[in-house]
């Protein structure tokens, strides 16, 4: 298997522009997670899908991010309007089972920078 | 509230070993996992603890004491490529995964 996917792996975008982050999960995966990584506040989870169904997304910053998961091997995280605090790396990660017992995979992330 | 605590950073010598605690204060427990992750990559799997105890894997091993709300990482035979951060991640009672600000090991020749 390829693992995860991710696109685009660098986002450079100014203030105010939509932008959109892609994910294709592991084949078989029925979990499905978005996280954010900076420094200052290392690894937050965002969202994270159970069969395509949001199960708990109150790591969401606000109502400008929003994410979706239309099938089983495809799924999005959009911001819009973007601000500069929203620079980061963006991981998703897909497991076999739910997140008390299962290991994550983990995609190569996102590096979005706004300016 | 909850809360993992790892030591920022951390320096040990090639061929030696090195201890990373975790200390946790989760409402409830249902697992802990320790990943690694090298600068610039993403984070990968490294062990699982749900019991108490030492799981052992190669030159890992993993140890849990669910009463003291502590674990560690343990790492064997250092190698150069084994610096990277380390991060240790807590499964509460329902079911959020939460995640320590990770640890920065640094291994000198």
């Amino acid at each position: 298997d390829a693992g995860v996917i991710q696109s685009p792996r660098h986002e450079v975008t100014e203030m105010g522009q939509e932008v959109t982050l892609r994910c294709k999960p592991i084949s078989g995966h029925d979990y499905l997670f978005w996280y954010r990584q900076t420094m200052m506040r290392g690894l937050e989870l965002l969202i994270y899908f159970n069969n395509n169904v949001p199960i708990d997304d109150s790591g969401m910053p606000e109502d400008r991010f929003s994410a979706k998961m239309p099938n089983a091997s495809f799924s999005t995280l959009k911001i819009q309007p973007s601000e500069p605090r929203d620079s980061a790396v963006y991981f998703c990660a897909s497991s076999p089972g739910g997140p008390e017992a299962y290991e994550q995979y983990f995609g190569p992330g996102t590096r979005l920078t706004v300016t | 509230g909850q809360n993992i605590d790892q030591p920022t950073e951390m320096t040990a010598t090639e061929g030696a070993i090195v201890q990373i605690n975790c200390t946790y204060q989760t409402s409830g427990f249902n697992g802990l996992f320790w990943y690694q992750q090298h600068a610039g990559e993403a984070p990968t799997f490294l062990s699982y603890n749900v019991l108490d105890g030492l799981e052992e894997k190669g030159r890992f091993s993993s140890f849990l004491s669910r009463s003291k709300g502590y674990s560690y990482l343990l790492l064997k035979e250092l190698q150069m490529k084994d610096s990277a951060s380390y991060l240790c991640a807590v499964t509460d009672s329902n079911y959020q995964l939460i995640w320590g600000a990770g640890t920065k090991l640094i291994i000198k020749p």
